[in-house]
């Protein structure tokens, strides 16, 4: 059973404060880790991602660190923000299957 | 350009009864996805159609769930004879590509909240 495993379920973190999500995965044959952001009522949309050959992705406050031998991915959000409050998904893909595994999902709540 | 569409953005309906569930892509989108989302839960695969090819259905909990694609465009997502666990947002997604990868990403609709009663 491919897997991807996320945490925390939920976070809550202080407006400025530096949010930080993980999610391991089981198979090596993932080759593209999407970061999806949902907010109430909205499908995911894509925020951030990550080829396997590259160690770390950087777009504005949000960073992609990417640990290939531990099989582990994290997103690091900068100076967080309350318009961050979102639920965030982890995602992997195997190869050529197109079809996104997702983690279970991480509510971030920012306080002003 | 229009994103996804999906519609209705609700459904209730009563156990036993059938639903359908429709999504328009993004124009020339080649993929297109279905997801399912359970309260508080992750994002669970359904069923995936790659341009004219046969659908990857592996993802359909029961032989109640059925989807099509007509002319490469619009899909339907059909539930016949729904159960209460059957309630959930049920989202779709398309892809400018045969597969979603890191050059043709997934995009997807709001979604279809369906309440069984």
């Amino acid at each position: 059973q491919q897997q991807v495993k996320q945490s925390p379920q939920s976070l809550i973190v202080q407006k400025g404060g530096i949010s930080i999500i993980n999610c391991a995965y089981e198979n090596t044959a993932f080759d593209y880790f999407p970061w999806y952001q949902q907010f109430p009522g909205k499908g995911p949309a894509l925020l951030i991602a990550i080829r396997p050959d590259v160690s770390e992705k950087k777009e504005g406050r949000f960073t992609i660190s990417f640990n290939k031998s531990a099989k582990q991915f994290s997103l690091h959000i900068m100076d967080s923000q309350p318009g961050d409050s979102a639920t965030y998904f982890c995602a992997a893909i195997p190869g050529n299957t197109g079809k996104l595994i997702f983690g279970q999902g991480t509510t971030l709540q920012v306080k002003p | 350009g229009a994103g996804v569409s999906q519609s209705p953005s609700n459904k209730v309906t009563e156990k036993g009864k059938d639903v359908e569930l429709r999504c328009d892509p993004i124009s020339g989108h080649t993929a297109l996805y279905w997801y399912r989302q359970s309260l508080g839960q992750g994002l669970e695969f359904l069923i995936y159609f790659q341009g004219n090819s046969a659908p990857d259905k592996s993802g359909l909990p029961s032989d109640r769930f059925s989807a099509e694609r007509t002319g490469g465009s619009v899909s339907t997502l059909t539930i016949q004879r729904t159960q209460q666990e059957d309630s959930a947002v049920y989202l779709c997604a398309s892809s400018s590509a045969w597969v979603a990868s890191y050059n043709s990403p997934l995009h997807f609709g709001n979604g279809t909240r369906l309440t069984v009663t």
